[in-house]
Formats: C-alpha cells, structure tokens, sequence
C-alpha cells in the first residue's frame, strides 16, 4: 500500500510571500488531515476533511491559510501571505474514516520563512 | 488545544534498557493512541487502546491506560537504537477529534 504522499518537501520563502503544499493520500481514506508542528511541540490540526466537504477548520487561520480537497483525492494547503511565525513542518495524514481512527501520515513539508 | 501530557519530555537511556513514557489529559476520552515520529520524518501509529482496555500488547510495546487517573503509559522492552524517536500520545474525545500532547524524547544510547 502507497503512504501518504506530499510535497514539496522543504520549501523557503521570505515573509509576505505565498506557497502552496500538497498531499495525496492513501488510496480509498476519506478523511484527510492538515497538521501545523512547530519544532518541539505537538502536531495542531489546521483543518480536516471528510470526502471533499471540510468537517473542522476551527484552527485554521482564515484570514491567512486556505486548503481544498478537489474530488475528494488529492488537496492543497496555501498560505498567503506568509509570516514569521508560521515557519514549522506542514503534515498531512489520512485516515479511512473520521472516527478516531489511526491516521497514516506523509513526512511533512518543512517550511522555514526568512 | 493540546490535551495530552506526556513525561518526561526527555529520556536517555542505554541499548537493551526499558523505557517507559506517561501520557495524562484532562477530559474523558474515546481511545488513546501512540504514535512515533523520527526526526526529520512523519508519525508512525504504534498502538490504540479504547477507553474500556486497560492494556494492549503489541510486539516490545505495551500500553496500560487508567481511565479513572486520566492516564497512560507506554513501555518499551529491550530498547533498540532505533527506538530512538518522539513519541506522541493523542487522545480521541467525544467527538472523535485526536488531541495531541507534546511528545517525550527518546534517545537509546549504543
């Protein structure tokens, strides 16, 4: 079975800049997941989704960060514009479904911003 | 929120030792789990345990969870060197959202 794939997986930006990462996740999980982990801490759900329809965005920074899942697949997370505070290690996991299953992540996108 | 609380943050210790982390949270809970994260990679899910188990096995991992304590602990028997790695615990709530704890460090020394 393929893992979670995503990518880029380093990225470098200056602040005020945008970027944009990507996750396909395992074949056939409908729940897809968007972790923010800053070096030292937790992983902090950004958003999840459930099929394309998004289940919690609660800590999603709106003004910010936005993500979509097209045809319940693949999705992407972008940032824009970035600051300096959102350098961490951008993960994404899926899971088959929602209910505190295991989930089955990728190895993140580390993102530093100068 | 960040629910979970693993101790120690740190743990060194030698090849062949065992290891025992803590997780504790807050709030009545689903099931807990345990995930492994080496560095520069992502988590690894190690083992679930439901809130009405008191202890799971798998492999050199063995996970006991006390519902009335609010915690939980992961033993990890005859450490390796690649049992060096954070490991988290996160805990699934009411509503099936996983909370997730800081992690504790460990480093099995050759």
């Amino acid at each position: 079975e393929a893992g979670v794939a995503q990518s880029p997986r380093y990225k470098i930006i200056e602040k005020r800049q945008s970027v944009a990462f990507w996750c396909n996740p395992i074949s056939g999980h409908a729940t897809l997941y968007w972790y923010q982990q800053i070096l030292g801490q937790g992983p902090k759900l950004l958003i999840q989704f459930q099929n394309n329809g998004v289940v919690d965005d609660s800590q999603l920074p709106k003004d910010r960060f936005s993500a979509e899942r097209l045809k319940g697949v693949d999705s992407t997370l972008k940032i824009q514009p970035a600051k300096l505070e959102d350098s961490a290690v951008y993960l994404c996991a899926s899971s088959p479904r929602p209910y505190g299953q295991p989930q089955h992540f990728g190895d993140g996108t580390r993102l530093s911003i100068l | 929120s960040q629910q979970g609380e693993e101790d120690p943050q740190a743990l060194s210790i030698q090849e062949g030792e065992n290891a025992t982390m803590n997780c504790s949270y807050k709030t009545s809970i689903n099931n807990l789990q345990w995930y492994r994260q080496n560095s520069g990679r992502g988590l690894v899910h190690l083992i679930l345990i439901r809130s009405n188990e008191r202890e799971k096995h798998s492999g050199r991992l063995r996970v006991t969870l006390d519902t009335s304590k609010k915690s939980s602990s992961l033993l990890i028997t005859a450490s390796r060197a690649a049992d060096t790695a954070s490991y988290f615990c996160a805990t699934a709530d009411s509503n099936y959202q996983l909370i997730w704890g800081a992690g504790t460090k460990l480093i099995i020394k050759p």
